[in-house]
């Protein structure tokens, strides 16, 4: 079974400042998808960025990007110019891209404090 | 600006109580997720749908919880009888699933916070 580990259980960071979140993982595949995504206080889970497995290139969205290290089993999130918005619960999520393995795998969480 | 939807957001019921919460998923996607928020166990899928068909409910204590489908655009998921360890937010995921496609994001719905005393 996968299972997914996020060793900060809190990050704070200066509005303006940059923040990684840390995620590894462990699967004996070769194939799947990795994801995080942001719980903001409304509780709403909002995906914020996808990673495919089979991409050596790493994803970005905006202010987020990831740093993807295949054979370390590592996927942290980079948060690039904070903003107050950006304070929420981050999880890192794993998803097998095999046609039965379609649910997600999450990590405990990491809690994103910004400060003004 | 279509999303998953659930009701109610909030519910407050007493121990032994029959407790329904609906999902309805975003227009077209075939697939549908139950996840289940605690503090102690974190987020953990209890089941979920392709085409209405349940393929994996394994998450799921089989003695009081059922999901269904009843149709493509109605999730539910019940409790009966409700303990107070059901307490927690349930999470509804819906997705669009391609035969022979990987690529499959899940969107997830507001949640619906259960408390039962």
């Amino acid at each position: 079974a996968q299972t997914v580990t996020q060793s900060q259980p809190e990050m704070s960071v200066q509005e303006a400042e940059t923040v990684t979140l840390s995620c590894t993982y462990d699967t004996s595949e070769s194939d799947y998808y990795l994801f995080w995504y942001k719980q903001p206080p409304s509780r709403q889970m909002i995906l914020v960025i996808r990673q495919e497995a089979y991409k050596q290139q790493n994803a970005t969205e905006n202010r987020f990007s990831v740093n993807f290290q295949k054979a370390a089993k590592s996927f942290s999130l980079k948060i690039s110019d904070s903003q107050l918005g950006d304070a929420a619960m981050y999880f890192c999520a794993y998803r097998s891209a095999g046609a039965a393995g379609n649910k997600l795998t999450f990590g405990g969480g990491t809690r994103v404090l910004v400060k003004p | 600006d279509a999303r998953v939807t659930q009701t109610p957001r909030d519910k407050v019921t007493e121990m032994g109580q029959e407790v329904t919460m609906r999902c309805q998923p975003i227009l077209g996607h075939n697939t549908v997720f139950w996840y289940r928020q605690t503090m102690m166990q974190g987020l953990e899928l209890l089941a979920y749908f392709r085409n209405r068909a349940p393929l994996d409910d394994s998450g799921m204590p089989k003695d009081r919880f059922s999901a269904e489908m009843p149709d493509a655009t109605l999730a539910t998921l019940k409790i009966q009888p409700s303990e107070p360890r059901d307490s927690a937010v349930y999470f509804c995921a819906s997705g669009l699933g391609l035969p022979g496609a990987h690529q499959e994001t899940q969107y997830f719905g507001p949640g619906t916070r259960l408390l039962v005393l």
